[in-house]
Parts: C-alpha cells; structure tokens; sequence
C-alpha cells in the first residue's frame, strides 16, 4: 500500500534555482494539501486542491505555486528558491475536503536553500 | 483567527512514567485530532474526538475532549520507548482547513 508518495525525499538548492516537488496518491481521494513544517510550529498550509481541476492558497502561499495535475498528483514549484524556504514538505491527501476528514501524509521532502 | 496551542514542547521522560499533553485554544472546534510523528515520516491519525467531554482510548493513550470544545488532553500510561516521537493536535478552522499546534516532542528513554 503506497499511500502518499513524495519526491524527491531529499533537496539542496541554490538561491535562485528552481524545483518542482512530486506527490500522488493511490486512493483516489479527492482533496490533496501542501504543507510546510518548520521547528516549533507545527504545519502551516501553503496550498490545496479541494478536488480536480481547483487549487487555492493556504495560509503560506508567498513563492509557491501547485498543479493539479489530474486526480493523483498534485505537484508544489519553488520558482525562486530563497533560504526561508528551507523546510521539510509534506502532500496529504483526504477523501473529501475539509478538516473532518482524515488526511494521510506522505514521508515528505526535506528541502536546504543556501 | 484560531490558534491551538500545545504544551509542553518538549518532553523527556523515563520509560514506565505517566504523562500528559495539552492542547488549547480560545476558539471552539468541531473536533480535534491528534497525530503523531516519527523522524523521517508524516503525521499519521490516531484518534478523533468529536463530542465534548469525550473520552477515547487507544491501549496505553488516553485522549479527552474539554466540555465546550475549546481544548483536548492526550495521556500516556507507562510510556515505552516506542512512544518516542512528535505529538500533534489539529482541528478544522471556520473555513474548513486543519490548522495545527506547535507539537509536543516525547523522548522516551530506557
């Protein structure tokens, strides 16, 4: 059971550079998140895609941007890296929208910018 | 804007003691949820409260939902090493999103 796959599990960038982080999600949920986790305050919201075909900002948006690619993957682009950004990412994905329904997560991506 | 606020951050204990996590908010909650968190893995769900003053156990941990809504307790029993790891409470704000406390860190050592 694969679950939330996330790629690339580890990233070191440049400022400047430019990378786009991978997740699907085998459950053919409807609902897929990007969250950023930084010491000391939980999960913060950057992005999500209440279902195929719509995304909307979260509560961190500035320098991201999402695809919803098609109902399994949802990818998270880093158009300017810059050292704020450095951050473990985790995609999650839910059968339907909303903080009541259970969200799975992936194993995350553990992204430096120097 | 509703905060949950977890305490302690941090957490060292001795493996068979008893301990307690808090999470509170200002704000009511539909429900909370608590999660936890090994190194190197994603949050994963152990338990949902829904009613005020409910009660839910899971084995050895013991989770309560404050009477309004506004708070909720994770207790652990003769903690074990296993047990080590990022403790998370979460609850679905006014426009549906989860928002989550800071975390509560559990070492648990032999």
């Amino acid at each position: 059971n694969a679950g939330v796959t996330q790629t690339p599990k580890f990233q070191v960038l440049k400022t400047g550079q430019s990378m786009t982080l991978q997740c699907a999600q085998d459950m053919n949920h409807n609902s897929m998140y990007w969250y950023r986790q930084d010491p000391g305050m939980g999960l913060r919201l950057i992005y999500y895609s209440a279902s195929e075909g719509t995304t909307d900002k979260g509560e961190v948006p500035n320098g991201y941007n999402v695809s919803r690619l098609n109902k399994r993957e949802f990818s998270l682009r880093l158009e300017s890296a810059a050292p704020s950004q450095t951050s473990v990412y985790f995609c999650a994905s839910s059968e339907g929208w909303g903080g009541e329904n259970i969200q799975y997560f992936g194993a995350g991506t553990r992204l430096s910018v120097l | 804007t509703q905060l949950l606020e977890q305490s302690p951050q941090f957490l060292s204990i001795q493996e068979g003691e008893n301990l307690t996590v808090y999470c509170n908010s200002s704000s009511v909650f539909s429900s909370l949820q608590w999660y936890r968190q090994e190194p190197g893995e994603g949050p994963v769900l152990l338990v949902t409260v829904v009613t005020g003053g409910e009660v839910k156990k899971l084995k050895r941990l013991t989770f309560q939902f404050g009477d309004a809504r506004k708070d909720s307790s994770l207790h652990i029993t003769a903690a074990q090493p296993g047990d080590t790891g990022l403790y998370l409470c979460a609850g679905p704000n006014q426009g549906g999103k989860l928002i989550f406390g800071q975390g509560t860190e559990l070492s648990v050592k032999p």
